[in-house]
């Protein structure tokens, strides 16, 4: 009964390859987020949904784009992969109502290109 | 904006010494701060957070962080560091008005036997 739950956890791929990364929570949250974590382990947002809705979209690439079929569910699919992709994304979720709150993060998904 | 200032990249203790972890914030209205860990290989876990009241939080593992408005910092303390406390340590800050979180660069913590 994991909260937040990524799959895969390891992908591993080659450049130019389009590949999909997907989360989903169970905690009856209705924002969720997606975290790079890169290589100095630095931690920078991507982009978040409240319900279903884009709300914060960082300067990140147009080859990432984050689909959110409900509020349970927040997918990240990268077009054209390169070699600077490879880091450690991280979704995360938090009610809205409770804004004091933290985030509750899934496990990551470790992302290499080769 | 808001940003999160970590200025030790690493922290070395030994066991059973006093551990400080230091942070400091910027935010436009009342800040919601929060410090993370996250231990290899592993995602992120909440340790504590300071919402609104005193001045001294209490979380998890015996952690303890204290807030300072007139010197924007919210440093993490724990008075007696284990081995197993050895991980990365994040310091968050969120604008009561605003969605998003964001983190310091983080602060490695080794703790020695």
């Amino acid at each position: 009964d994991t909260a937040v739950s990524q799959t895969p956890k390891y992908l591993v791929t080659q450049m130019g390859n389009d590949k999909s990364i997907k989360c989903e929570q169970n905690l009856g949250h209705d924002t969720m987020y997606w975290y790079k974590q890169d290589s100095k382990k630095f931690l920078k947002i991507m982009f978040s949904y409240n319900n279903k809705e884009l709300i914060i979209n960082e300067t990140v690439p147009n080859r990432f784009s984050p689909k959110s079929p409900d509020k349970a569910h927040l997918n990240l699919h990268i077009n054209s992969l390169e070699l600077g992709d490879s880091a450690v994304y991280f979704c995360a979720s938090s009610l809205t109502d409770r804004v004091w709150d933290g985030y509750t993060f899934g496990s990551g998904t470790r992302l290499t290109v080769v | 904006a808001q940003s999160v200032a970590q200025p030790e990249d690493q922290v070395n203790v030994a066991e059973g010494n006093p551990l400080t972890v230091k942070c400091t914030y910027s935010v436009s209205g009342n800040p919601y701060l929060f410090w993370y860990v996250q231990y290899p290989n592993r995602g992120l876990q909440f340790l504590l957070k300071y919402i609104t009241g005193d001045n001294l939080v209490k979380g998890s593992y015996g952690f303890e962080a204290e807030f300072n408005k007139s010197q924007t910092s919210f440093h993490l303390k724990k008075p007696s560091a284990l081995v197993s406390d050895s991980a990365l340590y994040f310091c968050a800050v969120r604008d009561e008005r605003d969605y998003k979180l964001s983190f310091g660069a983080g602060t490695t913590v080794t703790v020695r036997a």
